[in-house]
């Protein structure tokens, strides 16, 4: 199964855009891109998710490379509310009864400063 | 509202005894995990459980037991065979395995610490 590498922290100015990078060099065809983010002491929420196209929603957008090997969770304007752990996850489709499946490594501490 | 619930948020026990962490959902949710937390650490998972009355053991299972009589509920059991039962617990579902791109829904956890 693919694993990710993600910086284990970074910090951000209110207000601009937060770019987080994931590396997933091994990932395979039938594994999707997946973005959490964990405030401290809460659960995960979930934030978007993709194969190989950009996708975009209300609190985020995804950037894919063509290769697949890493991808961009961008914030377009962050927030001090923004300051969480994010986890990005590759999760094969369709998901199946491996434990690795819900793998979630250790994310990249994101602080956004005033 | 329909989500995730753990009881209680913070919990005390004495070394050596075991203690059992609940976890009740009111989505409708087929699958459910429970994941342990440790500080500064990612998340690691204890038990899954794709249907009632099935479950299955995930990385780290030793020293924990579940069971999933009902759909709604999935209670943890931390015996005093894990050696290190201090930390952060996880309870999550999804609606259906294997079908869609189901997000994956987060309890609040429940904060562990043995004395």
């Amino acid at each position: 199964d693919a694993k990710t590498t993600q910086p284990t922290s970074m910090d951000c100015a209110e207000g601009r855009a937060a770019n987080l990078p994931c590396n997933h060099s091994t990932i395979s065809g039938n594994e999707y891109v997946y973005w959490y983010r964990q405030i401290h002491s809460q659960g995960p929420q979930y934030i978007i998710h993709g194969l190989k196209n950009n996708e975009t929603n209300e609190m985020a957008s995804l950037i894919i490379t063509e290769d697949r090997k890493s991808s961009t969770l961008i914030l377009p304007h962050a927030t001090l509310r923004d300051t969480a752990v994010y986890y990005c996850i590759v999760r094969a489709y369709p998901w199946g009864r491996r434990s690795s499946d819900m793998r979630f490594g250790a994310g990249t501490r994101l602080t956004v400063k005033p | 509202d329909g989500g995730i619930t753990q009881s209680p948020k913070y919990l005390f026990r004495k070394e050596g005894q075991n203690v059992t962490l609940s976890c009740e959902q009111n989505l409708n949710h087929d699958a459910m995990y429970w994941y342990r937390q440790d500080p500064g650490q990612g998340l690691r998972l204890i038990y899954y459980s794709q249907i009632v009355n099935d479950f299955q053991k995930g990385d780290i299972a030793e020293g924990y037991s579940v069971s999933r009589e009902k759909k709604e509920s999935f209670p943890l059991t931390v015996t005093s065979a894990q050696k290190n039962p201090t930390a952060f617990y996880l309870c999550a579902s999804i609606p259906s395995s294997g079908r869609g791109h189901n997000e994956q829904f987060f309890g609040p956890g429940t904060r562990l610490t043995v004395l």
